[in-house]
């Protein structure tokens, strides 16, 4: 199994508070990803990042912002959560080559009240 | 606009027979096709994928099959198994590689003893 930790695995959160999801691999893989699984959507692109510091925007990034301060390291941050924000999130990490896949951690199911 | 569509949500089979599950896309840029397994409560799982200069994939009981010209791909299971009772996700990528996926909104396969 590709080393990938995502904390918390669960959280129940007021409306308006901000909340930090983090998501470690132990891979050394250069591309990082958060994505939002919700019934009916399959799971949608939140935010990415192809190295330290660099990321950029995915489908649904609105409310969202990230962080990329080391390889392994990419944390997602809701600045004030909404009832909207409700969803599992799973973090995935990529290769550019060589790997044919990409590897998704455990999730964290938020639950925005 | 969803650029990927699974358009059927479940799917039940016989243990023992063939699974087909389907999968439509409608961005031509895309150049990688992935399809994911995933179990309740855990993380999606990589199954096979496909390049777009193939039309047909093989690894054990899963063949992917391409077809460019329809924007078409499907995954077959046989024969089909108990454990592989879970949702299955279709992924599709602009790149040579599993970078910024984009993901059909998954089909639940039940096998049947």
């Amino acid at each position: 199994d590709a080393g990938i930790t995502q904390s918390p695995r669960h959280k129940v959160t007021e409306t308006g508070t901000p909340v930090t999801l983090r998501c470690h691999q132990t891979e050394n893989h250069r591309y990082m990803y958060w994505y939002r699984q919700d019934p009916g959507h399959g799971l949608r692109l939140i935010h990415y990042s192809y190295g330290v510091k660099d990321t950029d925007k995915g489908e649904v990034s609105d409310g969202y912002s990230v962080s990329r301060s080391k390889t392994e390291d990419f944390l997602l941050t809701l600045e004030s959560a909404t009832s909207s924000q409700t969803s599992v999130y799973f973090c995935a990490i990529s290769e550019s080559t060589g790997v044919p896949e990409a590897f998704f951690g455990q999730g964290t199911r938020l639950t925005v009240v | 606009d969803q650029q990927v569509k699974q358009n059927s949500p479940s799917l039940s089979v016989q243990e023992g027979r063939i699974s087909i599950l389907n999968c439509d896309y409608t961005n031509s840029m895309f150049d990688y096709f992935l399809w994911y397994k995933k179990y309740p409560a855990e993380g999606p799982t990589f199954l096979i994928s496909i390049s777009s200069i193939k039309d047909k994939n093989e690894d054990g009981r899963f063949t992917v099959f391409l077809n460019k010209s329809a924007k078409h791909l499907s995954l077959h299971i046989v024969p089909s198994q108990p454990g592989d009772s879970a949702v299955y996700f279709c992924a599709a990528s602009e790149y040579q590689g599993a970078q910024k996926l984009v993901f059909g909104q998954g089909t639940r396969l039940t096998i049947n003893p």
